[in-house]
């Protein structure tokens, strides 16, 4: 079945541009996504991307997708402590689920 | 407003004692899920449903019931709860299982504590 795989940490200053990576097993994913946990809360979509695509940009937020090496990454620019948080990636399963890493802890330092 | 609304938001009980986490959603979506997250393991799905009176096993469906008699509400009922479902659950929604876009939605969990 689609395993998904992410490191568990990281930990940037303000205003640095974050990179939180993530790889896949399961190419037949029409769709990736990354949510985002605020500490005491559920799990909100932060952005998506389609399969065909290379990359996409949403204000701070850049995805990029290697079809071939089933890697995926969010990149966050200017990073602030606001960002804090648990990133989790997913990509669907067979049975129309999501499959979820594990999650990285996002910590921003003053 | 769109929203998943779980109820309770934190319970601690006792072993053995039955209890139910319901779970709403108002956005007419057809599946639910249920997860459960635990620190180092991420989170874990323990059932789903498709649509009213159809649901499935997921990766950790021990000790845990769910039912689907309405659209709207899929309840967790555990039967004789044991100290390791002690856990952060959320229960989640999306238009339809298996599509392109398959958003989900979360509630704001339930933090369970079983003595």
């Amino acid at each position: 079945g689609e395993d998904v795989e992410q490191s568990l940490f990281l930990s940037v200053r303000e205003g640095d541009s974050s990179v939180i990576n993530c790889t896949y097993t399961d190419s037949s994913s029409t769709y990736l996504y990354w949510y985002k946990q605020e500490p005491g809360a559920g799990l909100q979509l932060l952005t998506y991307i389609f399969s065909n695509m290379d990359m996409k940009q949403d204000q701070r937020l850049t995805v990029l997708l290697n079809k071939k090496d089933k890697h995926l990454s969010l990149r966050i620019a200017d990073t602030q402590t606001g960002d804090s948080a648990i990133y989790f990636c997913a990509g669907g399963g067979s049975q129309g689920n999501l499959i979820f890493g594990k999650g990285t802890k996002l910590s921003v330092k003053p | 407003e769109a929203q998943v609304t779980q109820n309770p938001r934190y319970l601690i009980t006792v072993t053995g004692k039955k209890l139910t986490v319901t779970c709403s959603q108002n956005m007419n979506h057809e599946y639910m899920s249920w997860y459960r997250q635990d620190p180092g393991l991420g989170l874990r799905q323990i059932y789903y449903s498709m649509n009213v009176e159809v649901t499935d096993k997921g990766d950790v469906p021990e000790g845990y019931k769910v039912s689907r008699k309405e659209k709207r509400n899929f309840p967790l009922i555990l039967e004789s709860p044991s100290p390791n479902q002690t856990s952060l659950y959320f229960c989640a929604s999306s238009l339809n299982g298996i599509g392109a876009k398959n958003i989900q939605y979360f509630g704001a969990g339930t933090r369970l504590s079983v003595l």
